[in-house]
């Protein structure tokens, strides 16, 4: 069963902290995504990446920084967490080729005080 | 601004009817729309999809109808059950690109 895991399903940091979101694909998928969903406001896209090392910002990516050191890992970063950035966090794969949808892990509920 | 819109926000239903979810698209280079479910506490799992060579696909209860024209695109719900009950998002992409646009989301209450 193909599967997308992510580190914590809930988090509570103080503000400034900096904090470490992590995501793992076992799908051989090329492109990750990280979404914060928010009530009324769906999914929004904070970063994305289509290969090892790459990049891409998304809608939303002030605040956040991402890396990708391995195929199958994804990770958020929150430099200096603010209570603004309360949400859920939600991370993606999908495969390079055909847009076969993105599979979802089953989300990080951040809490910032 | 958003590039896919959705309505309504949220629906209620009886068991055994019809649970109607629209969503609209500006981009016509958008070429795959699919839609996902989510259940509280879980992440929003691919439902059904589809191309716009196609107006409508149908997988069990569940059918999409596509209006390439009017650049709409709606989920069907026939037989709507409580186990139903969940968040409903549209999507949009392009082929040549690996950025999915999502909808607001509606939630839907199938009550028994």
């Amino acid at each position: 069963d193909v599967k997308v895991t992510q580190s914590s399903r809930y988090l509570v940091k103080r503000t400034g902290e900096k904090v470490f979101l992590e995501c793992v694909q076992d799908m051989d998928h090329e492109n990750m995504f990280w979404y914060r969903q928010d009530p009324g406001l769906g999914l929004r896209l904070i970063y994305f990446s289509y290969d090892v090392k790459m990049k891409e910002k998304g809608d939303i990516p002030e605040g956040y920084s991402v890396s990708r050191e391995k195929k199958e890992r994804f990770s958020l970063i929150l430099e200096s967490a603010s209570t603004n950035q309360t949400s859920m966090y939600l991370c993606a794969s999908s495969p390079q080729q055909v847009p076969g949808g993105q599979f979802f892990g089953p989300g990080t509920r951040l809490t910032v005080l | 601004q958003q590039q896919v819109k959705q309505s309504p926000q949220s629906l209620i239903v009886q068991k055994g009817g019809i649970s109607i979810i629209n969503c609209a698209y500006e981009n016509t280079a958008f070429d795959y729309f699919p839609w996902y479910q989510q259940f509280p506490g879980k992440g929003p799992a691919l439902l059904i999809a589809i191309r716009p060579d196609v107006s409508e696909k149908k997988e069990g209860r569940f059918t999409i109808s596509f209006n390439k024209s009017a650049k709409q695109f709606s989920l069907h719900i026939m037989d709507s059950q409580p186990g139903d009950s969940a968040t409903y998002f549209c999507a949009a992409s392009r082929a040549t690109g690996n950025q999915f646009y999502f909808g607001t989301g509606t939630s839907l209450t199938v009550i028994p």
